[in-house]
């Protein structure tokens, strides 16, 4: 069975300070990784996809990585801002044709600091 | 091009009774997948359809249940009620049934069992 872990669950940094997201998962067996973003109270935000055949991805201050063998994934938030405060959700996309569903980690619970 | 949209956004309802949730996939997406999320549990899959026909559950009770329409909008229900059914759930369309696409989620429906 697959298990997605993130690390830590909680990060406090002042803002314009560069930073790093842990996840890490049980089955290198995986597709793809997905990185989202939730404000409370709300939904999902699509930040990036990394299929399993790539190694990173970027979109603007954003770098994600992938490490199959190993098992783990990094999210890179280059010099945050208080906007960037949410909860940051990783999710592993298991293979398996019509079988796909993602299985998530807990999150990380970022607050940035003016 | 409109996002996912689920209605209603939030509910409240008393144990033994029974929910039902809709969700309305991005135009042109024939995906659609559907989430819990809880505080102790995190983000939890209970089934997928595609084309109208479910391909994939989660390890959820028979109470719940759902179903896709013909144009791709799915409803989720929830019979006999009970107060561990209080969540967010959410909804997430993808372009395709048969490659590992981004998954885009709604809002979410905010249900509250009294």
């Amino acid at each position: 069975k697959q298990e997605v872990t993130q690390i830590p669950a909680a990060l406090s940094v002042p803002e314009g300070e560069n930073l790093v997201l842990n996840c890490s998962f049980t089955d290198s067996a995986i597709y793809n990784l997905q990185w989202f973003r939730q404000d409370p109270g709300k939904g999902l935000t699509s930040l990036l996809l990394i299929q399993s055949s790539q190694r990173e991805q970027t979109s603007g201050r954003l770098n994600a990585s992938l490490d199959k063998s190993s098992g783990r994934s990094t999210l890179y938030i280059a010099a945050s801002q208080p906007g960037d405060s949410a909860t940051y959700l990783c999710a592993v996309g298991l293979s398996g044709g019509s079988n796909y569903k993602l299985t998530f980690g807990k999150g990380t619970l970022l607050t940035v600091n003016p | 091009k409109a996002g996912v949209t689920q209605t209603p956004r939030y509910l409240i309802k008393t144990r033994g009774q029974q929910v039902t949730l809709s969700c309305s996939p991005i135009s042109g997406h024939r995906s659609v997948s559907w989430y819990q999320q809880t505080p102790g549990q995190g983000l939890q899959f209970l089934f997928e359809y595609f084309s109208e026909t479910q391909r994939n559950k989660g390890n959820f009770p028979g109470r719940f249940s759902g179903r896709q329409f013909s144009n791709s909008r799915s409803e989720m229900n929830v019979s006999t009620l009970e107060l561990g059914d209080s969540a967010l759930y959410l909804c997430a369309s993808s372009s395709t049934g048969n490659t590992y696409n981004e998954q885009f989620f709604g809002p979410g429906t905010r249900l509250t069992v009294l």
